[in-house]
């Protein structure tokens, strides 16, 4: 059963800094591009960025580049997202996803909430 | 960015009768591989989303066949044949074609 648990999200002041995780579980997590997607308090998704299996290629939504990174460890079956400069309108719950399908996600996480607030 | 636009935004719907969700794309959703890359989402309150499309009309595993997708280039259409309780909640559309990835707006179902 594939299974992804995110963890790291928590309260944090404006201009702090977190690292997210994401643990998978249930299959070859080296094989498959991932993704995470956030979800602002009573908004609609928004994708973030994705990896692809090996790490060499990353992709973000434009106006993320620079304060938010993702990145993996295949060894540890982890996926990560550093965001950095937090805003008040990065609070949000953050969404690991698996793209097992080209163009799509087929599993999520339960999500890790984000509070920026001071 | 190409921008998705979903409508109707609200839809109050009668269980047992259908309803039907539209979800218009800025460019061509047609990827240069020759694949449509649009998917569709439903998300229940205080839930992770679950896919119920992708690739226009494929409907994943468990998904009831009330569901149904179609359309093509810039114009798709979620249409659930017979609305039941469970249906209730948000339905997103979902771009893959071109970076970045993009959602619709949503569509809140709820029943009338």
């Amino acid at each position: 059963e594939v299974q992804l648990v995110e963890s790291g999200g928590g309260l944090v002041q404006p201009g702090g800094s977190l690292r997210l995780s994401c643990a998978a579980s249930g299959f070859t997590f080296s094989s498959y591009w991932m993704s995470w997607v956030r979800q602002a308090p009573g908004k609609g998704l928004e994708w973030v960025a994705t990896i692809k299996p090996d790490g060499s290629d990353k992709y973000y939504v434009d106006s993320l580049k620079g304060r938010f990174t993702i990145f993996r460890d295949n060894a540890e079956n982890s996926l990560y997202l550093q965001v950095n400069s937090l805003r008040a309108e990065d609070t949000a719950v953050y969404y690991c996803a698996r793209p097992g399908d080209p163009g799509s996600v087929d599993y999520w996480g339960q999500g890790t909430l984000v509070t920026v607030s001071s | 960015d190409v921008v998705m636009t979903q409508s109707p935004l609200s839809l109050p719907v009668t269980l047992g009768q259908p309803a039907s969700i539209s979800c218009r794309s800025s460019q061509s959703l047609v990827h240069s591989d020759g694949n449509t890359y649009l998917n569709w989402f439903h998300q229940r309150p205080g839930q992770s989303p679950r896919r119920l499309i992708y690739k226009i009309s494929n409907r994943d595993s468990g998904v009831p066949d009330r569901f149904s997708g179609s359309g093509s280039g810039t114009d798709f259409t979620l249409k659930i044949s017979r609305v039941e309780a469970e249906d209730v909640g948000v339905y997103y559309c979902l771009q893959g074609t071109h970076w970045p990835w993009t959602f619709g707006q949503g569509t809140r179902v709820e029943v009338k």
